[in-house]
């Protein structure tokens, strides 16, 4: 059975830091990894998909990789801001089943 | 992009009456949904895949008869908590895979629904 760790569990930093946060898999045979962000008492927001042939995908602040072999994926934050403080949480699917991690709750100090 | 709505957003209810949980794509066709449950400062949990005209498989622990899915449409899927105590009071979330377009096996999220039972 797939299981996926985050780490850390939190994070707090001042703003302007760039930051990575964690993500590994024990399984492989994934069919994408999803990184999302969660604000407190919300839904999920969709930040980066890599599919199981790729090795990152960039949007904006955030570069997301993918070792499927090692099965790790990290989120790379850039300059970071009060905004994006939030819950992020890493997914992995084997197309009908998609597995989470527990989360890096990121705090971003003004 | 995508969008899947869910209804309620918040929900109060006291103990013992049964509660529903709406979950629609509203601009695409889903043959597939998902239900999550998430705890205070958890991960999301799956509780149930759903897919169009049969009935939803449910995880290992889940109750099937307390949790009731019906996926009666390609745009719509429901989640009823019957019977509900205090200990289902939780977040729920919910997920649709497209059956066309979208990256490959991407799924999108409904804003969630926080039950409070009394």
């Amino acid at each position: 059975k797939q299981e996926v760790t985050q780490i850390p569990a939190a994070l707090s930093v001042p703003e302007g830091e760039n930051l990575v946060l964690n993500c590994s898999f024990t399984d492989s045979a994934i069919y994408n990894l999803q990184w999302f962000r969660q604000d407190p008492g919300k839904g999920l927001t969709s930040l980066l998909l890599i599919q199981s042939s790729q090795r990152e995908q960039t949007s904006g602040r955030l570069n997301a990789s993918l070792d499927k072999s090692s099965g790790r994926s990290t989120l790379y934050i850039a300059a970071s801001q009060p905004g994006d403080s939030a819950t992020y949480l890493c997914a992995v699917s084997d197309d009908n089943d998609m597995r989470f991690g527990a989360g890096t709750r990121l705090t971003v100090k003004p | 992009g995508a969008v899947v709505s869910q209804h309620p957003s918040r929900v109060i209810c006291k103990s013992g009456t049964s509660v529903k949980i709406e979950c629609r794509s509203l601009d695409f066709q889903a043959t597939t949904m998902f239900w999550y449950r998430q705890f205070p400062k958890k991960s999301l949990m799956l509780m149930a895949t759903s897919n169009e005209g049969s009935k939803a498989t449910y995880e290992q622990g889940v109750e099937k008869d307390k949790f009731l899915i019906n996926h009666a449409s390609l745009t719509l899927s429901t989640l009823t908590v019957t019977s509900a105590h205090p200990e289902d009071s939780s977040f729920y979330i919910c997920s649709a895979k497209p059956g066309t377009g979208g990256a490959t096996g991407e799924l999108f999220f409904g804003e969630g629904s926080r039950l409070t039972v009394l």
